[in-house]
């Protein structure tokens, strides 16, 4: 499975929107992109995923560039309950998620 | 619906010292997992069962048994204990294991410590 890489970590004001980028340069044609984020201490909590497509649900939006190389998960009006560590993942056929350490975003008031 | 519940929630053990962590869920999830998460890391996986009676390794099996005792309940073992056993353990499931529908729920975890 590809391997992602996500910057460190991000900070966001209160109400506007967070963008947290994901480049996955190695995708195989069949590899979804899905996004997970873990509050605190808590277990991981799915957002979104997507093949091609751009994809929104009540949490979020995904966007992925033509080539599938990288993504972009957008909150449209981040609140301070969003702040948390944020994981783009790909997987594919294989039966593993690979964790990489993710995104800290802190949403300042 | 309780989701994925994980008992216990802390653990202090010796060194050498065996335990099981129990893992249930009420979603009527084919697919469990366990996982380990160290500080600062992301999640690493242990072993998974795709469906009730099978069980296979993930990336860091060894030190670790496991048991899928029915549809519900995954279980996993330290036979004797390590302080690199020191961990955060999360169990989560899902509908099946395939892509797209592979959507993981995670219980609130295990915080272990090994002396």
């Amino acid at each position: 499975d590809a391997k992602t890489t996500q910057p460190p970590s991000m900070d966001c004001a209160e109400g506007r929107a967070a963008n947290l980028p994901c480049n996955h340069s190695t995708i195989s044609g069949n590899e979804y992109v899905y996004w997970y984020r873990q509050i605190h201490s808590q277990g991981p909590q799915y957002i979104i995923h997507g093949l091609k497509n751009n994809e929104t649900n009540e949490m979020a939006s995904l966007i992925i560039t033509e080539d599938r190389k990288s993504s972009t998960l957008i909150l449209p009006h981040a609140t301070l309950r969003d702040t948390a560590v944020y994981y783009c993942i790909v997987w594919g056929s294989n039966y593993q998620l690979i964790w990489g350490a993710g995104t800290k975003l802190i949403i300042k008031p | 619906n309780a989701g994925v519940t994980q008992t216990p929630k802390f653990q202090v053990l010796k060194t050498g010292q065996s335990m099981t962590l129990q893992c249930a869920q009420d979603m009527n999830h084919n697919s469990m997992y366990w996982y380990r998460q160290d500080p600062g890391m992301g999640l690493r996986l242990i072993y998974y069962s795709a469906s009730e009676g099978t069980t296979d390794k993930g990336e860091v099996p060894n030190g670790y048994n496991v048991s899928r005792l029915n549809k519900r309940e995954f279980s996993l073992r330290l036979e004797s204990a390590a302080p690199s056993q020191t961990s955060v353990y999360f169990c989560a499931s899902s509908p099946q294991r395939q892509v797209p529908y592979n959507e993981q729920f995670f219980g609130p975890g295990t915080r272990l410590t090994v002396l």
